[in-house]
């Protein structure tokens, strides 16, 4: 059964600084990865999505890598914002999405 | 207007009441997924559907029902609601590669 996790649980940074937030499963037989953002008491919103094949995917000050084999995607926020508070979300797919707990951002002006 | 849209945004039931959550997507996709949130547990699969024909149980499916009336239409029902089913409840459309979410539908049974 694939497990998905994510470290930290909840991370508080001040204005400005390059973050990195994980996510790590156990089957790295996926299809894709997902990264979401989600805001309190709303629903998810995707950021980036990592094809099995690839490697990265950009999209602002967002970055996402994966690295199959071991199990393993991160997340590079930079230069983070106080418009970025909220959690993030992995999920991994295969037959279904399995999701992560999230990792819950505070990005203190 | 929202590419998937679910009614109610928020439902308070009594324990044992009969409730239905709706979804509704305008994506085209054939595939419609529920799932619920928990604080601390992330979101947990309850059915999903492939096609009109096609339903599956999800990892926790135990006291919930759904009905695909149509391509665009999922809905999910609860037969009869107990506490611990107070969650924060998601739709979810997909065309194979991503997903798209709707905005969630706040259910609290007490």
């Amino acid at each position: 059964k694939q497990e998905v996790t994510q470290i930290p649980a909840a991370l508080s940074v001040p204005e400005g600084e390059n973050l990195v937030l994980n996510c790590s499963f156990t089957d790295s037989a996926i299809y894709n990865l997902q990264w979401f953002r989600q805001d309190p008491g709303k629903g998810l919103t995707s950021l980036l999505l990592i094809q099995s094949s690839q490697r990265e995917q950009t999209s602002g000050r967002l970055n996402a890598s994966l690295d199959k084999s071991s199990g393993r995607s991160t997340l590079y926020i930079a230069a983070s914002q106080p418009g970025d508070s909220a959690t993030y979300l992995c999920a991994v797919r295969l037959n279904d999405m399995r999701f992560g707990a999230g990792t819950r951002l505070t990005v203190k002006p | 207007d929202a590419d998937v849209t679910q009614t109610p945004r928020n439902r308070i039931t009594k324990t044992g009441k009969r409730i239905m959550l709706e979804c509704s997507q305008t994506k085209g996709h054939d595939r419609m997924y529920w799932y619920r949130q928990d604080p601390g547990l992330g979101l947990r699969l309850i059915y999903y559907s492939f096609d009109v024909k096609d339903i599956n149980k999800g990892e926790i499916s135990d006291g919930y029902s759904v009905s695909r009336q149509a391509q665009a239409k999922f809905s999910l029902s609860l037969e009869s609601a107990i506490p611990n089913q107070t969650a924060l409840y998601f739709c979810a459309t997909s065309d194979g590669t991503g997903y798209t979410f709707g905005s969630g539908t706040r259910l609290t049974v007490v």
